[in-house]
């Protein structure tokens, strides 16, 4: 089946600190990947996304590469800010541009201090 | 371009009781589908509408059902409120071909009390 795994949180960084969030996924055929972020008291916002193996998303400076090798997609930035502070969430689409439901993992809250 | 809207933001019912929450997808987009977050959760596929018909569905009983509109407007409709519905609505907007990335509403937060 399809399913994804994402690190357990909460996360707690200081400001400019480095950001890593993992992210695996198991997928019956060759998924699209996603990245939301949802803000306190917010609906999802869809921050990047790559649809097929070794693509890189980027937006906002964040990053994840797709590795088809180790059925990750883990995202990360260089250098947090305060206004970071969100709930993120890794999804997949099991076939790429066929428009089904998202499978989500359960969430990464990250908290980030001045 | 007006983005994804849902109406109402904030419900209260009580168990026992219907509720229908509404979706307006982003311009241009033909279809919808709606999630269930509860709190501290990822969101749970409820189902999705193209062509004003079901398309896919999730793992939720026959008290959840939807409806589509000749213009792509959506409604989610519960039926027999339980406690355990308390959560927030999400609808996602999105192409029915060639892409799969769906934009979220701000969502429908549903208390049953």
């Amino acid at each position: 089946g399809n399913s994804v795994t994402q690190m357990e949180g909460p996360v707690t960084l200081s400001e400019e600190a480095f950001l890593t969030i993992n992210c695996t996924y198991t997928a019956t055929g060759y998924p699209s990947l996603f990245w939301y972020v949802q803000y306190p008291g917010e609906g999802l916002q869809l921050l990047l996304k790559a649809t097929k193996a070794d693509d890189k998303g980027s937006n906002k400076g964040f990053e994840a590469t797709y590795r088809k090798e180790t059925t990750s997609f883990h995202l990360e930035k260089g250098s947090v800010q305060v206004s970071d502070s969100a709930v993120y969430f890794c999804a997949l689409s099991p076939y790429a541009g066929n428009n089904r439901k998202l499978i989500w993992g359960l969430g990464t809250s990250l908290a980030v201090n001045p | 371009d007006a983005g994804v809207t849902q109406s109402p933001t904030h419900l209260i019912k009580t168990r026992g009781q219907q509720v229908t929450l509404r979706c307006s997808p982003k311009s241009g987009h033909d279809t919808v589908s709606w999630y269930q977050q509860a709190l501290g959760q990822g969101p749970q596929f409820i189902f999705q509408y193209y062509e004003e018909e079901e398309r896919q569905r999730g793992n939720f009983p026959d008290r959840f059902s939807g409806h589509q509109f000749p213009n792509y407007s959506s409604e989610l409709n519960v039926n027999a409120l339980l406690l355990g519905d308390s959560a927030l609505y999400l609808c996602a907007s999105s192409l029915a071909k060639g892409a799969d990335t769906q934009y979220f509403g701000p969502g429908t937060r549903l208390t049953v009390l």
